[in-house]
């Protein structure tokens, strides 16, 4: 059964940094792009990034470039989520998804992580 | 970047309804679809992929449909489960958009 389990979620202070983790198990990990999907509260999802299945390629969200860097380690079978100069923007649930499907980054998100909260506030 | 609308933003509906939900893409994007459930407090659901294949164990009353940059999403008699929020989203080319969602809620 596909598990994915994100942590590092918090408060954290406008301009300071914050590193999400997720932990994958349930399925070969190396053979899927994996993604983080964001949402503020009261608000719809927003997709932030996403890593190929063997990390050499990524893309970004807009608001996600040049702050947030996505990582991942096919031997702990983890993703991670470098985020940088936060915001109060930022606030939000994140989400560690699996793509499938064809494709690099896949073409659907078929399995979710239970999400964990960030909270930028001073 | 792709933007994907949703219509209606929300509606009301009783038990046993159908119910359509239309998604349009800015530009072409194929079949490169998909429609998510998400009900409060919780993550989102995988329902349809490739505008209109079900996915594994979602309910035969969800249906998807594609014409041109429009897509639908229609619940053929609705059930108490199927109160949610209903998200479309473009798989077409990164970024990879989501609609504004559709909040199906009890008359």
């Amino acid at each position: 059964q596909v598990h994915l389990v994100e942590s590092g979620g918090g408060v954290v202070q406008p301009g300071r940094s914050l590193r999400l983790s997720c932990a994958a198990s349930g399925f070969t990990f190396k053979w899927y792009a994996m993604h983080w999907v964001r949402q503020a509260p009261g608000k719809g999802l927003e997709w932030v990034a996403v890593i190929s299945d063997t990390g050499n390629e990524k893309e970004y969200a807009d608001s996600a470039k040049g702050r947030f860097t996505i990582s991942r380690d096919n031997f702990q079978n983890t993703v991670n989520l470098q985020m940088s100069s936060l915001t109060t923007d930022d606030t939000a649930v994140y989400y560690c998804v699996r793509g499938a499907g064809s494709g690099w980054y896949g073409r659907y998100f078929d399995y979710w992580g239970q999400g964990t909260l960030v909270t930028v506030s001073s | 970047d792709i933007q994907m609308t949703q219509s209606p933003s929300s509606l009301s509906a009783s038990v046993g309804d159908r119910l359509t939900i239309t998604c349009r893409a800015s530009q072409n994007i194929g079949s490169y679809l998909n429609w998510y459930q998400q009900k409060s407090g919780k993550a989102p659901k995988f329902l349809i992929y490739s505008a209109s294949t079900l996915q594994s164990g979602v309910p035969s009353r969800f249906s998807g449909n594609a014409s041109g940059t429009d897509f639908t999403l229609t619940i053929s008699s609705l059930q108490p489960a199927d109160f949610a929020t209903y998200y479309c989203q473009q798989t077409y080319s990164p970024p990879l958009t989501f609609g504004p969602g559709t909040k199906v809620d009890l008359k």
